[in-house]
């Protein structure tokens, strides 16, 4: 899994609920990161974190929020803010120059 | 951060070499060129990393040429399981504060 976990791997919600999505990882780096990824289209990046209890928006963060309690841990929520919350959502670690990927989270709102 | 662009799609046949290009005009001195390769649902995995000339994994080729506006990623020999989309990125070694997937090259081996 690359030192990093995802959960769930699928995630059903109704529309105008708040859900949160896990990312947890056991390899003690600094950096993380959270994406999204729609059908057929690339990587866009929603926030990162460099620090504990510090973190940066990316391209697309309005409708998320994230915290950064634990160098551990990266929870991002979806909020009912978000347009369009259906995607595949990817945590990333980083070590160095390489990002280690989960193996993502596909939510669906209904 | 250097803008990238790449062809959206390749087609390929098993046992072909295969040469992605990715151009990159606005590279920085300090940048890096960095593949990744993702299969659905799946996060992308890192491929391999270059500054200059030709680095060589047991996975890919990656040339790099003296004004290093472009790169190629090459695959040699690929199989079914090569099928998937590929990503150049470019930036500080250090400083990978944000990694920026374009849309990426989507490559489809036939048999």
């Amino acid at each position: 899994d690359g030192g990093i976990t995802q959960s769930p791997k699928y995630l059903f919600r109704k529309e105008g609920q708040n859900v949160t999505l896990s990312c947890e990882q056991n390899l003690n780096h600094d950096a993380m990161y959270w994406y999204r990824q729609d059908p057929g289209q690339g990587l866009r990046l929603i926030y990162y974190s460099q620090i504990v209890n510090d973190f940066q928006k990316g391209d697309i963060a309005e409708g998320y929020s994230v915290s950064r309690e634990k160098k551990e841990s990266f929870p991002l929520t979806v909020t009912s803010a978000q347009k369009n919350p259906t995607a595949y959502y990817l945590c990333a670690r980083r070590m160095n120059t390489e990002a280690f990927f989960g193996q993502g989270t596909r939510l669906t709102v209904v | 951060l250097a803008k990238t662009t790449q062809p959206i799609s390749m087609d390929s046949y098993e046992g072909q070499e295969v040469n992605i290009t990715c151009s990159h005009n606005n590279i920085a001195t300090n940048d890096y060129i960095t593949w990744y390769q993702q299969f659905p649902s799946q996060g992308p995995r890192f491929i391999i990393q270059g500054y200059k000339t030709k680095v060589t994994n047991e996975v890919a080729s990656l040339f790099i040429p003296a004004d290093r506006k472009s790169s190629t990623l090459s695959l040699p020999r690929v199989s079914l399981s090569d099928t998937a989309v590929y990503y150049c990125l470019v930036g500080e070694t250090y400083n990978f504060n944000k990694f920026y997937f374009g849309s990426g090259t989507k490559l489809n081996v036939k048999p």
